[in-house]
C-alpha cells in the first residue's frame, strides 16, 4: 500500500497562473518531505523541500505547503512557465526510507 | 561538477543471465540509494546504504543484491534476473544527517526478455 500518494495523474495550467500539485501521505512518522521534477530522460531533479516541523517554506517561484493534520503536501508555482512542464513527484522520509509519490504530469500552456 | 553517474543507461538481457549496474558519486556522500520506477507506481527504494559496509533494505529489496566496498560507488546486482524486474532504475546520494535532499543519476532502462 503506497504511503505518499499524488492522485492526480495530470494538471494543465496556462503560463502565467498557478499551478498547485497536490500530494497526501498516511504515515504520521514523516519528518522530511521533498518535491522532485522530472524531465523524459533524465533524473529527478530536486526542487524544494520542508522538515515537519514547519507548515510552509518558500523558495523563489515554488512554495511547500505542509498540513500534518490533514497529511497533506502541496507545491505552488507561481507564475508558472513553460519550460515547468515536467513529471513532478513528492517524497517523504523517515529513517533514511524514502517514499515517493506516482507523479503528477504538469503541462504549462503558451 | 558533482553528479551521481550509471552504467549502462540502457541495458536488454535474458531472464537468468546475471547482472551489475554500476553507481558512482563524486559528492563524498556518505548515504547512497537505490530504486526503481514503475507506470503509477512512482520510484521505489530497493536499498540504501549509510555508509562504506553498512546497507539496509527498503520497500522492494527481493531479487536484488548491493555492496559497498567504497564509499564512492554503490552497485546493484541481479543475480537472476526475472522479466517482473523490468523497469527504470535509478541510484541516489544525498549528505548525511536531516533535511538533505536526494541526488539523483540519470537512470538505466533494464529489459529482462
Amino acid at each position: 500500500d503506497q504511503q505518499v500518494k499524488q492522485n492526480s495523474p495530470s494538471l494543465s495550467v496556462q503560463e502565467g497562473r498557478i499551478s498547485i500539485l497536490n500530494c497526501d501521505y498516511t504515515n504520521s512518522m514523516f519528518d522530511y518531505f521533498l518535491w522532485y521534477k522530472k524531465y523524459p530522460a533524465e533524473g529527478p531533479t530536486f526542487l524544494i523541500s520542508i522538515s515537519s516541523i514547519k507548515d510552509k517554506n518558500e523558495d523563489g517561484r515554488f512554495t511547500v505547503f505542509l498540513n500534518k493534520s490533514a497529511k497533506h503536501l502541496s507545491l505552488h508555482i507561481v507564475p508558472s512557465q513553460p519550460g515547468d512542464s515536467a513529471v513532478y513527484f513528492c517524497a517523504a522520509s523517515n529513517f533514511n526510507k524514502f517514499y515517493f509519490g506516482s507523479g503528477t504530469k504538469l503541462n504549462v500552456k503558451p | 561538477e558533482a553528479q551521481v553517474t550509471q552504467n549502462p543507461r540502457y541495458l536488454i538481457t535474458v531472464t537468468g543471465k546475471k547482472l551489475t549496474v554500476t553507481c558512482s558519486q563524486n559528492m563524498n556522500h556518505e548515504y547512497m540509494s537505490w530504486y526503481r520506477q514503475d507506470p503509477g507506481l512512482g520510484l521505489r527504494q530497493i536499498y540504501y546504504s549509510m555508509n562504506v559496509e553498512v546497507t539496509d533494505k527498503g520497500d522492494v529489496p527481493e531479487g536484488y543484491k548491493v555492496s559497498r566496498k567504497e564509499k564512492r560507488n554503490f552497485p546493484l546486482i541481479l543475480e537472476s534476473p526475472s522479466p517482473n524486474q523490468t523497469s527504470l532504475y535509478f541510484c541516489a546520494s544525498r549528505e548525511t544527517g536531516a533535511d538533505s535532499p536526494l541526488h539523483f543519476g540519470n537512470g538505466t532502462r533494464l529489459t529482462v526478455t
